[in-house]
């Protein structure tokens, strides 16, 4: 059935460095990818998203790798920050017939001063 | 900048008891959805309305879930006789296309316990 993978479950950097997520998708029919960032009590939020017809996509100190051969996907964060820290959730969604996203579990980040 | 909110932020119940969670959606969205976040798993996708009907559920909406839309802001869950694994936060989101041309907008969440 669809499912996301991904990996790892909880990362710690320091300040400054990079953060790397990344995740797995099993359906390849998915062609929407969208990275969604939790902070504690509120919701999801999008920070990034991606395509299948773009490998890649940059936004300031964000971007997102896309291997559709693999079905693999991976968020890069650079010169991490504190205020980085927070729950990261990938997510794979089907072009057509489906409005649902499929989550991955979730990756604790913690950015340490 | 506009947002989708949620009531209540916390609803603490008792088995067997029917709940009532809102939301009210940005205001120019078409399609609305209910998520659910059991603690510490995946956020899991329960179901999408639009048009004033089910667009998609999942095989977790089965028959104690329902939604409508009985206005023209609020979108709500009812879950008609909780059980104790409905204990989970549940999330409201709504986009103004299909999520292919808009972004998924999440609010902040109802945390239900069911007890």
């Amino acid at each position: 059935g669809e499912n996301v993978e991904q990996h790892p479950s909880t990362l710690s950097v320091q300040e400054g460095d990079s953060a790397v997520i990344k995740c797995t998708y099993s359906d390849s029919a998915s062609n929407y990818f969208p990275w969604y960032k939790q902070e504690l009590g509120k919701g999801p939020q999008l920070i990034i998203d991606i395509r299948s017809n773009v490998g890649e996509k940059k936004d300031q100190r964000i971007a997102v790798t896309l291997n559709k051969t693999a079905k693999h996907f991976s968020l890069h964060i650079t010169e991490t920050q504190p205020e980085d820290s927070a729950v990261y959730f990938c997510a794979a969604q089907k072009g057509s017939g489906t409005y649902k996203y499929i989550f991955g579990t979730g990756t604790r980040l913690k950015v340490l001063a | 900048e506009p947002e989708v909110t949620q009531t209540p932020s916390h609803q603490v119940t008792q088995m067997g008891q029917e709940v009532i969670l809102r939301c009210v959606p940005i205001s120019n969205h078409l399609y609305f959805y209910w998520y659910r976040q059991i603690l510490g798993q995946k956020v899991e996708f329960l179901v999408s309305f639009y048009n004033n009907e089910i667009s998609e559920k999942s095989e977790i909406f089965d028959d104690q879930f329902s939604v409508e839309r009985p206005d023209g802001s609020n979108f709500t869950l009812k879950i008609r006789s909780t059980k104790l694994e409905d204990s989970a936060m549940y999330f409201c989101a709504s986009s103004f296309w299909t999520v292919n041309t808009g972004e998924l907008f999440f609010g902040e969440g109802s945390r239900l316990t069911v007890l």
